[in-house]
């Protein structure tokens, strides 16, 4: 069974940073792309970045490039997301995705980001 | 960026009622199409992939069709646990953009 665990949400203050985590099983972790998807409270999907299945690839909004990370570890099937410089619109749910190809196909249950003073 | 109009942005229908959703694709983006529907406090689940490719597991009530570049979600007899937020979702080009979403609810 296809598992996926965001961990590392919270409370953090603006331009302040912090780095999400998620913890795959079930499936070969290194066959697989990735993404984060972000959803603001009452709002709805937005996309935030994707990564090959091997890291060599990476692809960001525009709105968080600059400022995020999005990396792999493959040895221990975890994806990782760094938040730099947080602004208030980045308050979100942020899920992790299994993206095969272009879509994203399990969901992790998400964890929350809140940027505020 | 491509934009994703999804219409109605909510709807109210009976069990066993036909339901459809629509996404108007402001480009061409071939089959790079799917769908998702969203229950309360839970994470999104995939339907349908490549337009009208039915994901493992997802009843078959549910499908999926093209017309151009208008893109449809079809349950053919509402089930009392169909009712959520759908969404669909472009991936012919980045950034990949989604819907706004078509809340739907039992009457």
């Amino acid at each position: 069974e296809v598992q996926l665990v965001e961990s590392g949400g919270g409370l953090v203050q603006p331009g302040r940073s912090m780095k999400l985590s998620c913890a795959a099983s079930g499936f070969t972790f290194s066959n697989y792309g990735m993404a984060w998807v972000r959803q603001a409270p009452t709002k709805g999907l937005e996309w935030v970045a994707t990564i090959s299945y091997d890291g060599s690839s990476t692809y960001y909004r525009d709105s968080v490039k600059g400022r995020f990370t999005i990396s792999r570890d493959n040895a221990k099937s975890t994806l990782y997301l760094q938040m730099n410089s947080l602004r208030s619109e980045d308050t979100a749910t942020y899920y992790c995705t299994r993206a095969p190809y272009w879509y994203f196909d399990f969901w992790g249950p998400g964890t929350m980001v809140t940027v505020s003073s | 960026d491509i934009q994703m109009t999804q219409s109605p942005a909510s709807l109210s229908a009976s069990l066993e009622e036909i339901v459809t959703i629509t996404c108007q694709a402001s480009q061409d983006i071939g089959n790079w199409l799917a769908w998702y529907q969203q229950k309360p406090g839970k994470s999104p689940q995939l339907l349908i992939y490549g337009a009208t490719s039915l994901a493992d597991g997802v009843p078959s009530r549910f499908s999926g069709s093209r017309s151009g570049t208008q893109y449809s979600l079809k349950i053919s007899r509402l089930q009392v646990e169909d009712p959520g937020i759908y969404y669909c979702l472009q991936g012919y080009s980045a950034p990949w953009t989604f819907g706004g979403g078509t809340k739907l609810e039992l009457k």
